[in-house]
């Protein structure tokens, strides 16, 4: 069976500082790795989509890296803003088209 | 307007009735997916289109139906609700055009009374 676990469950930080989610995986075979945000009682946003070849993605303040060796992918956060307060879900595809999420980390930025 | 829509945003149902969750996407991905989001337990799929007539169940199919109307359209049915298919509903898609990620709708909010 195939487990993701994200670490810390719940994080709070002050608004400013840069901060790193994290995401551990058993199986290294997947297709992609997919970083999201929910807002509570919300929709999933898609922020950074990974594929297997690659090592890292950018957007904005945002940088999603990929080690498949370790089973491991963080998502760095740069210059933390009050509207970053979510919980932030990576999900694997390992192609067998179902995602497999991750436990989730809830995010909490204090302004 | 979003790329992948449902409808309705939040429903509340008795127990025994059949209800509809509708999906439309305007991305023309050929893939579509339903998941169930409970608290404690993540997402689950339901079910998954590759196209109109390609029709799969996923891990919790049981108690829910799908219809794949046309290439933009997935819907849901509970035939009849009961009260655990109470739960955050999402619709999805994805495709070779967006290298198989993932874009999820708003959701729907159901509560089976």
């Amino acid at each position: 069976k195939q487990e993701v676990t994200q670490i810390p469950a719940a994080l709070s930080v002050p608004e400013g500082e840069n901060l790193v989610l994290n995401c551990s995986f058993t199986d290294s075979a997947i297709y992609n790795l997919q970083w999201f945000r929910q807002d509570p009682g919300k929709g999933l946003t898609s922020l950074l989509l990974i594929q297997s070849s690659q090592r890292e993605q950018t957007s904005g303040r945002l940088n999603a890296s990929l080690d498949k060796s370790s089973g491991r992918s963080t998502l760095y956060i740069a210059a933390s803003q009050p509207g970053d307060s979510a919980t932030y879900l990576c999900a694997l595809n390992f192609g067998n088209e179902k995602l497999t999420f991750g436990t989730g980390t809830r995010l909490t930025i204090i302004p | 307007d979003a790329d992948v829509t449902q409808t309705p945003r939040n429903r509340i149902t008795k127990t025994g009735k059949r209800i509809m969750l509708e999906c439309s996407q305007t991305k023309g991905h050929d893939r579509m997916y339903w998941y169930r989001q409970d608290p404690g337990l993540g997402l689950r799929l339901i079910y998954y289109s590759f196209d109109v007539k390609d029709i799969n169940k996923g891990e919790i199919s049981d108690g829910y139906s799908v219809s794949r109307q046309a290439q933009a359209k997935f819907s849901l049915s509970l035939e009849s609700a009961i009260p655990n298919q109470t739960a955050l509903y999402f619709c999805a898609t994805s495709d070779w055009t967006d290298n198989y990620g993932y874009t999820f709708g708003s959701g729907t909010r159901l509560t089976v009374v």
